[in-house]
């Protein structure tokens, strides 16, 4: 299996502009996960699905943000409009979560700057 | 809510020297899991500790899981290297699917 696969993995926009992150699970994977890296905060989750369905976005900074998961193998985060603030390396994680057990592998990252 | 402490925040040790990374959380936990980010990559998996009290190995690494499930504890023997990197604890919210990560341990290690 390749992994979680991120796009794209670096990028640059100005302020105002709408980015777009993506994301493939692991094939089987039943949640996937959206966190969000930076020196202040930390690893901070972001939003997460159960079988595509968006289970707890209480992470999710504000409106900006949205996220979809419109099939089992295909994730995007959306950031409209951009600020530098956002400036973050975004992660996507995928887990096949059972009872007791949710070990995530997470992808390679999206590092965003917004000038 | 629920919060995840990890202490300490840095630590720069010389080759050979053991190490020790300390987890504390606000509420008992089913179970703690443990992550390593290298500079510049993303968490990898580690371990997963569930039961009180239990003691896993991994070659010169040590997990510990407290007897109140509420705490951890990352310990390497003789650092090398290749233990660069963040070390992070994570445990579950409310025994749901959500895990909250610690703030992480940077290890740097001095030839």
């Amino acid at each position: 299996d390749a992994g979680v696969i991120q796009s794209p993995r670096h990028e640059v926009t100005e302020m105002g502009q709408e980015v777009t992150l993506r994301c493939k699970p692991i094939s089987g994977h039943n949640s996937l996960f959206w966190y969000r890296q930076t020196m202040m905060r930390g690893l901070e989750l972001l939003i997460y699905f159960n079988n595509n369905v968006p289970i707890d976005d209480s992470g999710m900074p504000e409106d900006r943000f949205s996220a979809k998961m419109p099939n089992a193998s295909f994730s995007t985060l959306k950031i409209q409009p951009s600020e530098p603030r956002d400036s973050a390396v975004y992660f996507c994680a995928s887990s096949l979560r059972s009872s007791g057990a949710n070990v995530l592998t997470f992808g390679a990252g999206s590092r965003l700057t917004v000038l | 809510g629920q919060q995840v402490m990890q202490i300490p925040q840095y630590q720069h040790v010389q080759e050979g020297e053991d190490f020790t990374t300390y987890c504390n959380s606000s509420t008992t936990l089913s179970n703690i899991q443990w992550y390593k980010q290298r500079p510049g990559g993303h968490p990898v998996f580690l371990i997963q500790l569930v039961k009180s009290g239990e003691v896993k190995k991994q070659k010169r690494l040590t997990f510990q899981f407290g007897e109140a499930k509420k705490n951890s504890s990352l310990h390497i023997t003789a650092t090398q290297t290749t233990d660069v990197g963040t070390y992070f604890c994570a445990g579950p919210k409310n025994q749901g699917g959500k895990l909250i990560f610690g703030q992480g341990t940077e290890l740097s290690v001095k030839p």
